[in-house]
């Protein structure tokens, strides 16, 4: 069974904060993606990454997939009240017939 | 309609009725997915379809039984459910039968079982 670990679990921080928010694996995944989903909604699609080391900016949101393709990383750049929602990565596996396997989340509150 | 459309977006049953989801996806794709997001759990894959065709039952009881007449369509019938069914139910549909695994998801159906 493939698990994508998500840290930290939890984060509360100040507007204008940086953080970063971690997706591992032991298993390869041929893309990740990043979704987020805020309260009474579906997540929402950010970004695909595909090649490993690859790095992909969204605004203040920054992605970088690792070399390996094991793990990925969201960063952003002075968090903002609109930032607030649950951060799921997800993994592509060749051979899954279809399916994406979800991280376990980070929730994030930005307050002001 | 745009996107993917669930109804309703709040249910409540009593453990002996029977009850339906129901998802649109109006982007053209040929897989659908049903998930059940639960508090403190990740998120959890019910089943996929391909083409209308069931790829995927990851161990989901009897008691949920989905239905997909069309690439377009996608149904969850409910019956004596239990209340720890209680739950986020989640639709999504993506190109991943062409290869494209981006996943698009309904808003949801909160579901409370008393």
């Amino acid at each position: 069974t493939q698990l994508l670990e998500q840290s930290p679990q939890f984060l509360s921080i100040q507007e204008g904060e940086n953080l970063t928010v971690y997706c591992n694996s032991s298993s390869v995944f041929s893309s990740l993606q990043w979704y987020r989903q805020e309260p009474g909604e579906g997540p929402v699609l950010l970004v695909t990454v595909v090649t490993g080391g690859e790095v992909k900016k969204l605004k203040r949101l920054t992605f970088q997939f690792g070399d390996a393709r094991k793990d990925s990383s969201l960063h952003i750049t002075a968090a903002q009240p609109g930032d607030t929602g649950l951060y799921l990565c997800a993994g592509e596996s060749t051979g899954t017939a279809s399916k994406l396997t979800f991280g376990t989340g980070t929730r994030l509150q930005v307050t002001l | 309609e745009t996107g993917v459309t669930q109804t309703p977006r709040h249910l409540v049953m009593g453990m002996t009725n029977k009850k339906s989801l129901k998802c649109e996806q109006h982007l053209g794709h040929n897989a659908m997915y049903w998930y059940k997001q639960s508090a403190k759990k990740p998120l959890e894959l019910m089943f996929v379809y391909n083409f209308k065709e069931q790829t995927e039952n990851n161990s989901v009881p009897s008691r949920f039984s989905p239905e997909c007449p069309n690439s377009s369509h996608l149904f969850l019938h409910l019956h004596t459910l239990q209340p720890e069914d209680s739950a986020l139910y989640l639709c999504a549909s993506s190109q991943a039968a062409s290869g494209n695994y981006e996943q698009y998801f309904g808003p949801g159906t909160r579901l409370t079982v008393t």
